[in-house]
């Protein structure tokens, strides 16, 4: 299967900075999607990350918030900017697989926010 | 709003036992359907997907989807205490969703000795 590096692992930030995480995939894929997992949730996509255009939001996200860059087919950021404590969650990079028909995951950040 | 909803827990079974697992899902377009394993503290590993109606087995898991009910289950035969995480189903979208995985909100299960 596909292998994603995440960073970075953890993260303690002060309210009001951004901090960015990458992901770097060892294959060429299409799409990345950025998803948030908040203490005791589940995954919410933030974002799907195309190579050449600009992300896809989903609904109660919004770029300037969640600015994402994704250069070529390997590698991509998501910035959380102007964070809160409420921003405080795990945030997970992935790709779809087309090796094993799967969605893989990247190792994940945790972020906390004070 | 395209949701999936997951049989609440937590789940607890006896070592051994088969542990069954429920998903429904509200969009009659999705396409594909997965079973992640999530450890706390780690992110989640594919179990199992399926994409056919009928049932899908590997090792001690079997997966059964049946698209006219949009129900799909996880079967956990022989527990093991190792198999104690976090249960997610997520649903592939199809049209405008395409690609996109949404997940249920997850099962707890415990497998105690």
């Amino acid at each position: 299967s596909a292998v994603i590096s995440q960073k970075p692992s953890r993260d303690i930030c002060q309210r009001g900075t951004s901090l960015t995480i990458q992901c770097q995939v060892d294959s060429q894929v299409t799409m990345m999607f950025w998803y948030r997992q908040q203490p005791g949730q589940s995954l919410t996509l933030i974002a799907t990350a195309n190579q050449g255009s600009e992300a896809t939001y989903e609904s109660g996200f919004v770029i300037d918030k969640f600015p994402i860059s994704r250069p070529n087919l390997t590698f991509s950021t998501l910035t959380v900017s102007n964070m809160s404590p409420e921003d405080s969650s795990i945030y997970l990079c992935s790709v779809e697989d087309r090796r094993n028909y799967g969605y893989t995951f990247g190792s994940g950040t945790r972020l906390t926010v004070v | 709003q395209k949701e999936v909803e997951q049989n609440s827990g937590p789940l607890s079974v006896p070592e051994g036992a088969i542990a069954s697992l429920n998903c429904t899902y509200s969009d009659r377009g999705s396409q594909s359907f997965f079973w992640y394993r999530q450890y706390s503290g780690k992110s989640p590993e594919l179990i199992m997907f399926i994409y056919s109606n009928g049932d899908k087995e590997d090792g001690r898991f079997t997966a059964q989807l049946n698209k006219a009910s949009q129900y799909v289950s996880l079967l956990i035969r022989d527990s093991q205490p190792s198999d104690s995480a976090t249960y997610l189903c997520a649903v592939k979208g199809g049209g405008t969703s395409y690609g996109k995985l949404t997940f249920g909100q997850g099962t707890i299960l415990t497998v105690h000795p």
